[in-house]
């Protein structure tokens, strides 16, 4: 059984830059959730894809967007990156909407 | 709002030194409790989840329990490689999205 997967593990942008993160759900599960972790932070909710529908949103502004495909992989995308995007980007997948998540390695976003 | 905090910040153990972790949560309507471990620069791992209170679950030398306004993650016997940070996360009944709310997390240091 294949777990959450992350591309890329890394990434460095410039203020003002556009950027696309993609997750592979664990096999078998529906639901997706995207947070942003700050370093020393606790992991803050940004949204959450159910069956290829945004079914939840955090407080993040509108340049924060995303879509799951058919199979359940999702993509983040982040315009107008400000500084304080600069944090380690975590996706989750579960089976259902109230499973529990599982997490995947993380994308760590460093905007200058 | 949900809010959970956890506490201390840092915790350091000699090995062999048992202790507790603490999460203190403030939600309307749990339907879940999580813990989660993280190693520097990588995504959480599921350890637990607690439905009610006075549920316990253990695994290894690690036992969560869980009241109507807390749970503690109690370590038994800590070793070296126990070192990590030790997430709390709740999960409420919103009848939409299922969202992770979590506290900042508790790092601990064992010391060999």
């Amino acid at each position: 059984e294949t777990g959450v997967t992350q591309s890329p593990t890394h990434l460095i942008k410039t203020r003002g830059q556009q950027v696309t993160l993609r997750c592979s759900s664990q096999s078998g599960h529906n639901t997706v959730s995207w947070y942003q972790q700050a370093l020393g932070q606790g992991p803050q909710f940004i949204f959450q894809y159910y069956r290829e529908e945004e079914n939840g949103r955090g407080n993040f502004p509108p340049r924060f967007s995303g879509l799951q495909f058919p199979n359940y992989s999702s993509e983040l995308n982040v315009n107008a990156l400000e500084l304080d995007d600069s944090a380690l980007y975590l996706c989750a997948s579960s089976w259902g909407q109230e499973e529990t998540q599982y997490f995947g390695p993380g994308t760590r976003l460093l905007v200058l | 709002e949900d809010q959970v905090t956890q506490s201390p910040e840092a915790l350091r153990l000699q090995e062999g030194e048992s202790s507790s972790l603490n999460c203190s949560y403030t939600v309307s309507g749990l339907r879940g409790l999580f813990w989660y471990r993280q190693d520097p620069g990588k995504g959480p791992e599921f350890l637990f989840t607690l439905y009610s209170a006075g549920e316990e679950k253990e695994k290894e030398r690690l036992k969560a329990t869980l009241t109507k306004k807390e749970s503690f993650l109690h370590i038994t016997a800590p070793k070296p490689e126990d070192s990590a940070t030790y997430l709390c996360a709740v999960q409420v009944n919103t009848g939409a999205n299922s969202k992770l709310t979590f506290g900042k997390g508790i790092t601990l240091s064992v010391r060999p």
